[in-house]
């Protein structure tokens, strides 16, 4: 059993570059969640997704799209890099049916981002 | 929309020392209230967690506390070890589907033996 999963987890961009980072969880949860960590400001949520072919968006959406084609993995997209998007990112996965509650996540190793 | 502020940012300590470290949030409806370990290089790990129905949970050396009138929680952790070094965040959120945590600023805990 391995949690949660992201590759790749170092990645250096160039600006208007494009790239995409992928999360699985072999828990079967149904919600997923993709997180920029920056220095000082904690984690923000980007998009979330509350089961397969369902996305909405977080607290900092612009600048990147999301896919949720399977269950178990959730894409996170950068179409055109930006410098302010040099940051770490977690995903983090949530809640099997059948369970009570269905807040606490699970969270990945990052992905660690530069873009130049 | 909730927020979640931290205290303190940064919390040196001996080993041996307690330390306590206290977030207060906005969202009266906010019911879930967990607190995450973030070691060097690695994702934030859960370490403890506490509902609205809830005042107070423990778990060995940590303790969580929850005040839902004053809407603040805090962490403590006793007999503090060098292991205990760490970045620790709170969060809160209502249970309901899909809903994002809403996290602290983070406090980086620093224990010397």
């Amino acid at each position: 059993n391995a949690g949660v999963t992201q590759t790749p987890k170092f990645r250096v961009l160039k600006t208007g570059q494009s790239m995409t980072l992928l999360c699985a969880q072999d828990m079967n949860h149904e919600y997923m969640y993709w997180y920029r960590q920056d220095p000082g400001m904690g984690l923000r949520l980007i998009h979330y997704s509350v089961g397969e072919g369902t996305t909405a968006k977080g607290e900092v959406p612009d600048g990147y799209n999301v896919s949720r084609l399977k269950k178990q993995n959730f894409l996170l997209g950068l179409e055109s890099a930006a410098p302010s998007q040099t940051s770490v990112y977690f995903c983090a996965s949530s809640y099997s049916l059948g369970r009570a509650t269905t807040d606490t996540q699970y969270f990945g190793p990052g992905t660690r981002l530069t873009v130049l | 929309g909730e927020n979640v502020e931290q205290h303190p940012s940064t919390l040196s300590v001996q080993e041996g020392d307690s330390a306590v470290i206290k977030c207060t949030y906005s969202d009266s409806a906010s019911n879930y209230f967990p607190w995450y370990k973030q070691e060097l290089g690695k994702g934030p790990q859960l370490i403890i967690d506490i509902r609205s129905n809830v005042g107070e949970k423990k778990d060995q050396r940590i303790a969580v506390t929850l005040n839902k009138t004053a809407k603040h929680f805090s962490l403590h952790i006793t007999e503090t070890q060098p292991e205990d070094s760490a970045v620790y965040f709170c969060a809160a959120s209502r249970n309901q589907a899909g809903t994002a945590l809403i996290f602290g600023k983070g406090t980086t805990l620093s224990v010397s033996s």
